[in-house]
């Protein structure tokens, strides 16, 4: 089974704080994205990498940063964590080719106080 | 860009009834439709998808049509039971990226059902 996890389930950090979600999987995934979920607003994508050390900006890019050092980690940044940063986040994963699943890790609710 | 308009944003069925959920689109180059449904607490999971050389697909009690003149899809659940209450995201991928390509997700659909 894929496995996709995020490091903690549930974060409150404070205005201003530096904030790091950690992601990784373990089926050797090419791609992975980061996504915050809002209600009503689907799945939004924040950045994505097909590769180590490469990145692109999705939709909602502002106020975060990514980092894909290896292989099998991909690290969501928020350098200066605002209220309207609270949210839940997904991380997830997919093989190359052009229809491969794409599997999702469990969130992380982040709640910036 | 592309854009996945879902609707409705909730539905609330009796068991053992049908339920449908659609979604359009705007990239007619896009091919491929892959639905997630997301349980409380977990991440969404892919339960069906289909490409856009097949107008429709099934498994078990979901299918899923495709109208690519139309550029809308939908997802049919059949005989409802109380573990398909969740939320259901439709999506679609335009083919113009890499590999790594972005699928555009929907808003969202909240499947409730009734006992």
């Amino acid at each position: 089974d894929v496995k996709v996890t995020q490091s903690s389930r549930y974060l409150v950090k404070r205005t201003g704080e530096k904030v790091f979600l950690e992601c990784v999987q373990d089926m050797d995934h090419e791609n992975m994205f980061w996504y915050r979920q809002d209600p009503g607003l689907g799945l939004r994508l924040i950045y994505f990498s097909y590769d180590v050390k490469m990145k692109e900006k999705g939709d909602i890019p502002e106020g975060y940063s990514v980092s894909r050092e290896k292989k099998e980690r991909f690290s969501l940044i928020l350098e200066s964590a605002s209220t309207n940063q609270t949210s839940m986040y997904l991380c997830a994963s997919r093989g190359g080719g052009s229809y491969n699943e794409q599997f999702f890790g469990p969130g992380t609710r982040l709640t910036v106080l | 860009g592309e854009n996945v308009e879902q609707h409705p944003s909730t539905l609330s069925v009796q068991e053992g009834d049908s339920a449908v959920i659609k979604c359009t689109y705007s990239d007619s180059a896009s091919n491929y439709f892959p639905w997630y449904k997301q349980e409380l607490g977990k991440g969404p999971q892919l339960i069906i998808d289909i490409r856009s050389n097949v107008g429709e697909k099934k498994d078990q009690r979901i299918a899923v049509t495709l109208n690519k003149t139309a550029k809308h899809f939908s997802l049919h659940i059949t005989e409802t039971q109380p573990e398909d209450s969740a939320v259901y995201f439709c999506a679609a991928r335009p083919p113009r990226y890499s590999s790594a390509s972005k699928i555009i997700f929907g808003s969202g659909t909240r499947l409730s059902i009734r006992p």
